[in-house]
């Protein structure tokens, strides 16, 4: 298996614009996970799916992020419009469900800056 | 305030030598802990688990303790390698009844052939 696959894995934008972060899950697992990651705040869990639905979104920092995730194979994070202070490593995880003894498998992150 | 705290400082040992990582939690009941690893550039990569009624849990050379009444975990690598330098993740399971878990921040170590 290719793992969990992230693009792009570098983004570089100004401020104000758009930016969509994009995420492929392990086949066959059930659970997608946004997180994002700085020196000042660590791993911050941002939303998470189960069977493309959202369960929650409460780590959404502001209305300016938005998450889908149409079918099983795919999701988005989208920045609309972006700051400096969104300058992070996104991660996206998936795992067979939530039961809570399952595991996480992450991806390599898409590194942002937004300038 | 929920909140877990790992060694801040980075922790230096020579190779050959037992490396101890420590996680901290305050106000959490968590039914387990988890530990990852995390490699410059690259996304955590989960090691152990280990439940609230387990004690103790090894892997090769790690080894996890859960004490739930000093609400702290220690993880220990015996006869570190140069190869085990990497930062280390604790996370705990928010609620005791999803995998929606909440990441400490990370001890980095180094380990010196």
């Amino acid at each position: 298996d290719a793992g969990v696959i992230q693009s792009p894995r570098h983004e570089v934008t100004e401020m104000g614009q758009e930016v969509t972060l994009r995420c492929k899950p392990i086949s066959g697992h059930n659970s997608l996970f946004w997180y994002r990651q700085t020196m000042m705040r660590g791993l911050e869990l941002l939303i998470y799916f189960n069977n493309n639905v959202p369960i929650d979104d409460s780590g959404m920092p502001e209305d300016r992020f938005s998450a889908k995730m149409p079918n099983a194979s795919f999701s988005t994070l989208k920045i609309q419009p972006s700051e400096p202070r969104d300058s992070a490593v996104y991660f996206c995880a998936s795992s067979g469900g939530l039961a809570v003894q399952e595991t996480q498998y992450f991806g390599p992150g898409t590194r942002l800056l937004v300038l | 305030s929920q909140k877990i705290e790992q060694n801040s400082e980075a922790l230096n040992i020579q190779e050959g030598k037992t490396a101890t990582l420590t996680c901290n939690y305050t106000n959490y009941s968590p039914a387990y802990l988890q530990w990852y690893r995390q490699d410059p550039g690259r996304g955590p990569v989960f090691l152990l688990l280990i439940r609230e009624n387990e004690k103790e849990k090894r892997k090769e050379r790690l080894k996890v303790t859960f004490d739930t009444t000093l609400k702290q975990s220690l993880f220990h690598i015996t006869a570190s390698q140069p190869a085990d330098s990497a930062t280390y993740l604790c996370a705990l399971d928010r609620s005791g009844a999803t995998n929606k878990l909440i990441f400490g921040t990370g001890t980095l170590l180094a380990v010196q052939p």
